[in-house]
């Protein structure tokens, strides 16, 4: 039961235009989203969060919009650049607990074109 | 700063031995740490929480008694795969968060850990 999905595996976008990745999700319980970036062979990076309580959270060429009826998010990107060819992660927190548990999406792979 | 290590940050390893994966947060205290495994092309599976001086928490399918996992101090945890199995050959990437922080939903990944079992 994949309760964060990345339904892109892919995106290809030109050098300067905005790249728009997406992420849906189906449990109502997560309340923190989060953004990460990875190279092959290397862990991922944090790139951008957004609480529940907000629709949108900005982060200089990073924008991470979120549809709380809809259960969906996305990250801008804007412009784009070759450096941010790599594959994005999306990730939810799970509420409660004692720790603060990452569900993880599938991940969309971009490439930005020269 | 939230810089976390990891080593080795490859191994290979014969069939029914142990391996051990040392995973350290270098400039903050992690309260929490997190295992993960990516087998190629796929998302990141969490395996297993930790928190400092406490018994892990395993995910469901994780077997606890393969996947040994200590967090004895705030800044080490340890991931030993015992009786490694080809199977076991996966990307094991570690994060840690600090639970006590304002932004204790993040968490900060190390390097990762190609293990390959032969």
């Amino acid at each position: 039961d994949q309760q964060v999905k990345q339904n892109s595996p892919s995106l290809s976008v030109q050098e300067g235009r905005i790249s728009i990745l997406n992420c849906d999700y189906t449990n109502s319980m997560f309340d923190y989203f989060l953004w990460y970036k990875k190279y092959p062979a290397e862990g991922p990076t944090f790139l951008i969060s957004i609480s529940s309580i907000k629709d949108k959270n900005e982060d200089g060429r990073f924008t991470v919009f979120l549809n709380k009826s809809a259960k969906h998010l996305s990250l801008h990107i804007v412009p784009s650049q070759p450096g941010d060819s790599a594959v994005y992660f999306c990730a939810a927190s799970v509420v409660g607990g004692a720790t603060n548990k990452l569900i993880f999406g599938t991940g969309t792979l971009l490439a930005v074109q020269p | 700063g939230a810089v976390v290590s990891q080593h080795p940050s490859w191994v290979i390893c014969k069939s029914g031995t142990s391996v051990k994966i040392e995973c350290r947060s270098l400039d903050f205290q992690a309260t929490t740490m997190f295992w993960y495994r990516q087998f190629p092309k796929q998302s990141l599976m969490l395996m297993a929480t930790s928190n400092e001086g406490s018994k892990a928490t395993y995910e469901q399918g994780v077997e606890k008694d393969k996947f040994l996992i200590n967090h004895a101090s705030l800044t080490l945890s340890t991931l030993t795969v015992t009786s490694a199995h080809p199977e076991d050959s996966s990307f094991y990437i570690c994060s840690a968060s600090n639970s006590l922080a304002p932004s204790s939903y993040e968490q900060y990944f190390g390097p990762g850990t190609r293990l390959t079992v032969t």
